[in-house]
């Protein structure tokens, strides 16, 4: 079965203040992880997709990197617009259309 | 495009009684899920569909709900009777094949 744990739960920064959000996954035969960030009253919305360990991607101040057992994003110099709570997903081989959601981080950016 | 788009936006209602949830999904888009988020469980997969045909419901959590998709515009997920362990934002999404997935912004159930 496919799992994915993300930490912290919460994480408080202040406007500037740069920090990575983790995802820890355990998969069989991975096909994808994804990152989507998540407004309140508001549908999951697409950020990255990473396929092969050592891949990165990069969106504004939002970079998402790739290990085997692993994914991080990491946040350069926050903005308070950057609050949202962010998902990870990984989509195993064994699952072959589905998408395993991890728990979230929901960050908060203090001005 | 207008995205996916589900309806209604917030739903209370008492138990026993039914409940219908509405999705019209991305034209194109060959795969359509349903999803249920809560804090306790986060997102959980109900049931997909690929070319309007359900590929995988393990994820319906009882006899009580039912999913259809008559077409490939439009599908429901149905709770006959709700009860308030239902309580939850259930979200619809679509994809095309091996394609990014897109939410709708999710029907907010309330079961009292």
């Amino acid at each position: 079965e496919d799992q994915v744990t993300q930490s912290p739960e919460a994480l408080r920064l202040q406007e500037g203040e740069s920090s990575s959000l983790n995802c820890s996954y355990t998969v069989s035969g991975l096909r994808g992880l994804f990152w989507y960030r998540q407004d309140p009253g508001k549908g999951p919305e697409f950020l990255f997709t990473l396929y092969s360990a050592g891949e990165e991607k990069e969106k504004e101040r939002l970079k998402a990197t790739l290990t085997k057992k692993e994914s991080f994003l990491h946040i350069t110099a926050p903005k308070p617009e950057d609050s949202a709570t962010y998902l990870c997903a990984v989509q195993g081989g064994g699952s072959a259309r589905q998408l395993t959601f991890g728990s979230g981080t929901q960050l908060t950016v203090l001005p | 495009d207008a995205g996916v788009i589900q309806s209604p936006r917030h739903e209370v209602t008492e138990m026993g009684q039914e409940v219908t949830l509405r999705c019209k999904p991305i034209s194109g888009h060959d795969y359509l899920f349903w999803y249920r988020q809560t804090m306790m469980r986060g997102l959980e997969l109900l049931i997909y569909f690929n070319n309007n045909v359900p590929i995988d419901d393990s994820g319906m959590p009882e006899d009580r709900f039912s999913a259809k998709m008559p077409n490939a515009s439009f599908s429901t997920l149905k709770i006959q009777p709700s009860e308030p362990r239902d309580s939850a934002v259930y979200f619809c999404a679509s994809r095309a094949h091996n394609e990014k997935l897109f939410f709708g912004s999710g029907t907010q159930l309330s079961v009292l």
